[in-house]
C-alpha cells in the first residue's frame, strides 16, 4: 500500500524560483490537504480540497496554487519562491468524515535560498 | 491566541514514569480531537482519537472535556520507543485540521 506519496523528498529553489509539490494518494479518499511546518508553529493549512474540482483556501495560502482535478493527485505550486517559503510540507488525505484517521505523506524540506 | 494550545515542553522522564499532556482547544463547535505522535524528521502519524468519555489504548489514556475545552493524554510506563512530538488535533464542522504546536517528549533510560 503506496498511501500518500509525496515527490520531491528534499528541494533547493532560488528566490523568484516556481515549481510543483507533488502528492498522491491511492485510499480514494475524498478530502486532501498541504501543511507546512516550521519550528514552534505547529503545521498551518495552506489549502485543501473536498474532491475532485473542489479547492479552498486554508491559514496560509498566500504565495501557493492548487488543483484537483482527479481525486488522486493534489499538487501544490509555489509561484514565486521566497526565503519566508523554507519550510516542511506535507501532504494529507482522509476519507472526510469529522471522526476519521488523516494520513501524511513523508513530507518535502524545501529551502530557498 | 493560538486555536489549539499545547504544554509547550520539552519532557525529559525516566523509562517508567508517567507523563500528562494538556491541550486547550478556542472554538467551542470543535467537532472531533485526536493526539498524533511525530518522529524526528518523519510525518505526523495518528496516536488515538479522543472521544467524550475518555478512552484508553494499552499505555495511553486520553480524555476530553468539551466544557473546559481541554484535552489530554497520560502515557503510563513509560518506553524509550515513546520518545517524539505529541500533537493536539481539533477537527472543525469544515472538517479542517487544526494542529497545537506539539510538546517533546524524551525518555531517559
Amino acid at each position: 500500500n503506496a498511501g500518500v506519496t509525496q515527490t520531491p523528498k528534499f528541494q533547493v529553489l532560488k528566490t523568484g524560483q516556481s515549481m510543483t509539490l507533488q502528492c498522491a494518494q491511492d485510499m480514494n479518499h475524498e478530502y486532501m490537504s498541504w501543511y507546512r511546518q516550521d519550528p514552534g508553529m505547529g503545521l498551518r493549512l495552506i489549502h485543501y480540497s473536498v474532491g475532485a474540482g473542489i479547492t479552498d483556501q486554508g491559514e496560509v495560502p498566500n504565495g501557493y496554487n492548487v488543483s484537483r482535478s482527479t481525486t488522486e493527485d493534489f499538487p501544490l505550486r509555489l509561484l514565486s519562491a521566497a526565503p519566508s517559503q523554507t519550510s516542511v510540507y506535507f501532504c494529507a488525505s482522509s476519507y472526510g468524515q469529522s471522526n476519521t484517521e488523516a494520513f501524511f505523506g513523508q513530507g518535502t524540506r524545501l529551502t530557498v535560498v | 491566541r493560538k486555536e489549539v494550545e499545547q504544554d509547550p515542553g520539552p519532557f525529559n522522564v525516566p523509562e517508567g514514569a508517567t507523563v500528562a499532556f494538556n491541550c486547550t482547544y478556542s472554538n467551542s463547535a470543535s467537532q472531533s480531537f485526536f493526539w498524533y505522535r511525530q518522529d524526528c524528521r518523519k510525518e505526523p502519524k495518528l496516536l488515538m482519537s479522543v472521544y467524550s468519555s475518555g478512552n484508553e489504548d494499552g499505555r495511553f489514556t486520553a480524555q476530553l472535556n468539551r466544557a473546559s475545552q481541554y484535552i489530554s493524554l497520560l502515557i503510563r510506563d513509560s518506553k524509550l520507543s515513546d520518545s517524539a512530538t505529541y500533537l493536539c488535533v481539533v477537527k472543525g464542522s469544515a472538517r479542517q485540521l487544526t494542529f497545537g504546536s506539539g510538546t517533546q517528549l524524551t525518555v531517559l533510560p
